[in-house]
């Protein structure tokens, strides 16, 4: 699986849109972005999953830039509870095994 | 629908000795895997099961083991246990194994400390 590089922490206040950035610049053709979060003492939580195009649901939105080297994961008015570490991940298709590197822990302040 | 169950959430041993861990997937899920969290090496996978069958294996010791039923429901056992053995363990299942849209659920962890 490619390797992923995520800063290892960021602060967003409360109502404000986070970004959160992932660079995975060798990523190939059949690989899939995921996108997961742990909140404290939780299991993890997924959150959404992009190939190459903008993906969005209830959560979160998933930008992926157009060469694939890179994606943004954004939570439109974050909350309190949107404090966690959030794993970016690149999949093989075909494998359900997740590899997960270190994350960014997001913090979110009133 | 409910969701991933683990069982028990925390559990104290010592040394030396053996303990089984368990996990009810998602209604309708055939496919659990097994994680590893500490603190030093993060996330790391162990095994996947899929139809009463080991799928994948990560790199871990033999004395790392598991099993699943014919309902799905799967069980990890750690034989020997090490102080490096204290984690929280992770189980997830998904629809089926390997789809090319396959999100993983998980459970809320067993919290394992070895004294």
């Amino acid at each position: 699986d490619a390797k992923t590089t995520q800063p290892p922490s960021m602060d967003c206040a409360e109502g404000r849109a986070a970004n959160l950035p992932c660079n995975h610049s060798t990523i190939s053709g059949n690989e899939y972005v995921y996108w997961y979060r742990q909140i404290h003492s939780q299991g993890p939580q997924y959150i959404i999953h992009g190939l190459k195009n903008n993906e969005t649901n209830e959560m979160a939105s998933l930008i992926i830039t157009e060469d694939r080297k890179s994606s943004t994961l954004i939570l439109p008015h974050a909350t309190l509870r949107d404090t966690a570490v959030y794993y970016c991940i690149v999949r093989v298709t075909g494998y359900s095994t997740l590899t997960f590197g270190k994350g960014t822990m997001l913090l979110v302040s009133p | 629908k409910a969701g991933v169950t683990q069982t028990p959430r925390y559990l104290i041993k010592t040394r030396g000795q053996q303990v089984t861990l368990s996990c009810s997937p998602i209604s309708g899920h055939r496919s659990v895997s097994w994680y590893q969290q500490t603190p030093g090496q993060g996330l790391q996978f162990l095994f996947e099961y899929f139809s009463e069958t080991q799928r994948n294996k990560g790199n871990f010791p033999g004395r790392f083991s598991g099993r699943q039923f014919s309902n799905s429901r799967s069980e990890m056992n750690v034989s020997t246990l090490e102080l490096g053995d204290s984690a929280l363990y992770l189980c997830a299942s998904s629809l089926v194994a390997g789809g090319l849209l396959n999100e993983q659920f998980f459970g809320p962890g067993t919290r394992l400390t070895v004294l």
